[in-house]
């Protein structure tokens, strides 16, 4: 079956760095995204990832391996603003894409 | 539109009640879908339209969820004799070009919460 593993939750602290960690098991790889979803809102577009490597975009990034099946969202310089549920999804063969459980980020002052 | 629209943001439904969702994507947005999200889960694949085909309902949990897009803008979820099981989160979804667009990135509504009592 079709698989994305991502911890439930994870707290940080205000001005720090997080990374959020996403492995996958899927039928073909399209392609990787992040998106961050704030409790009782749309879930918003974060990164894309196709090739392994680092995308880095302002204090956000996001990192690929496809051998390993794994990646990661680094979030620096933590507000209080990025207190919501990060979510990973992978496009498979059939160019579906597979969502993860979300990770819940709080953020303590 | 700016943004995605739906409509009711919040529906109440007895049980065996008929309900239907309502969805406006983004003007010129070839993609279309339709998720569930339960409380604390990722957003659950229900069906895909691609401008007024439905290419992919393989996610809708039974013959009671129908969904449809005539003209290839608005769609509508339906749901017939609503159960307990069906309380979510219906999100919809739409997106510039085709799934194998590459980088194909959906924009979300703000969901429609479902609550059958």
């Amino acid at each position: 079956g079709q698989n994305i593993d991502q911890p439930t939750e994870m707290t940080a602290t205000e001005g720090a760095i997080v990374q959020i960690n996403c492995t996958y098991q899927t039928s073909g790889f399209n392609g990787l995204f992040w998106y961050q979803q704030h409790a009782g809102e749309a879930p918003t577009f974060l990164s894309y990832n196709v090739l392994d490597g680092l995308e880095e975009k302002g204090r956000f990034s996001s990192f690929l391996s496809r051998s390993k099946g794994y990646s990661y969202l680094l979030l620096k310089e933590l507000q209080m603003k990025d207190s919501a549920s990060y979510l990973c999804a992978v496009t498979d063969s059939n160019y579906q894409l597979i969502w993860g459980a979300g990770t819940k980020l709080i953020i303590k002052p | 539109g700016a943004g995605v629209s739906q409509s009711p943001r919040y529906k109440v439904a007895k049980r065996g009640q008929d309900v239907a969702l309502r969805c406006d994507p983004i003007s010129g947005h070839v993609s279309l879908f339709w998720y569930q999200q339960a409380l604390g889960q990722g957003p659950e694949f229900l069906t895909y339209f691609q401008n007024e085909a439905q290419l992919d309902k393989s996610g809708l949990p039974s013959d009671r969820f129908f969904a449809e897009r005539p003209e290839g803008s608005v769609s509508t979820l339906k749901i017939q004799r609503t159960q307990q099981e069906d309380s979510a989160v219906y999100l919809c979804a739409s997106s510039l070009g085709g799934v194998d667009s590459g980088a194909n990135v959906l924009t979300f509504g703000a969901g429609s919460r479902l609550t059958v009592l």
